[in-house]
């Protein structure tokens, strides 16, 4: 039982590639959340999906896509990265919305 | 919006004594959980205590309880007997649980347990 995974661990990018990240759970929870972690903010929302097929903004959701179309896997899509973009990014899952979520390790993206 | 204030941004505190990290949210919901999840240098996030806003008694979890006091808006994560290995940052957050699904986060509270 592996848990919540992210590929890659990590990653550097010059402004305007594009990249995905990938993340995986094998606790067939409902719910899975994309956040991003910048230093003395704590963490933020970026998007999330409440099911297979369905995807909703965050907070912070602008310069991002997402898709889940298998309820295992949630994808983050950069499409042009910005230097704003450098961050430690999580996935998480919970099994419904008032339960705990269960992060994955994150990803530490660079964008140059 | 929800809103969760850490006003500390760091702390010491000697191997085996008692640790209060403090917390303090704002909303308009009745109905939230709130979180504290622990940040190790490794980086991962885990989970270690939640309190539902409906919960009468404080949750407690082996070495941590939280410090519930709802009309002052305050969930204080307490570690007993603290361990070198607590040293962490936490993490207190709040959810919604009638119209949400966003965990807000506090900006932490780093904690280094000194032998």
């Amino acid at each position: 039982n592996a848990g919540v995974t992210q590929t890659p661990k990590f990653r550097v990018l010059k402004t305007g590639q594009s990249m995905t990240l990938l993340c995986a759970q094998d606790m067939n929870h409902e719910y899975m959340y994309w956040y991003r972690q910048d230093p003395g903010m704590g963490l933020r929302l970026i998007h999330y999906s409440v099911g297979e097929g369905t995807t909703a903004k965050g907070e912070v959701p602008d310069g991002y896509n997402v898709s889940r179309l298998k309820k295992q896997n949630f994808l983050l899509g950069l499409e042009s990265a910005a230097p704003s973009q450098t961050s430690v990014y999580f996935c998480a899952s919970s099994y419904g919305r008032t339960r705990e979520q269960y992060f994955g390790p994150g990803t530490r993206l660079t964008v140059t | 919006a929800q809103k969760i204030t850490q006003t500390q941004p760091g702390m010491f505190v000697q191997e085996k004594e008692a640790v209060t990290l403090d917390c303090t949210y704002d909303t308009s919901d009745q109905s939230y959980g709130l979180f504290w999840y622990k940040q190790p240098s490794s980086g991962e996030m885990i989970f270690l205590i939640y309190q539902g806003s409906y919960d009468e008694q404080n949750a407690t979890e082996g070495r941590y309880s939280l410090n519930f006091q709802k009309a002052r808006k305050s969930a204080n994560l307490v570690i007993s007997a603290s361990q070198l290995g607590d040293s962490a940052m936490y993490f207190c957050a709040m959810r919604s649980l009638s119209n949400d699904y966003k965990l807000s986060f506090g900006a932490g509270t780093t904690v280094t347990v000194r032998a």
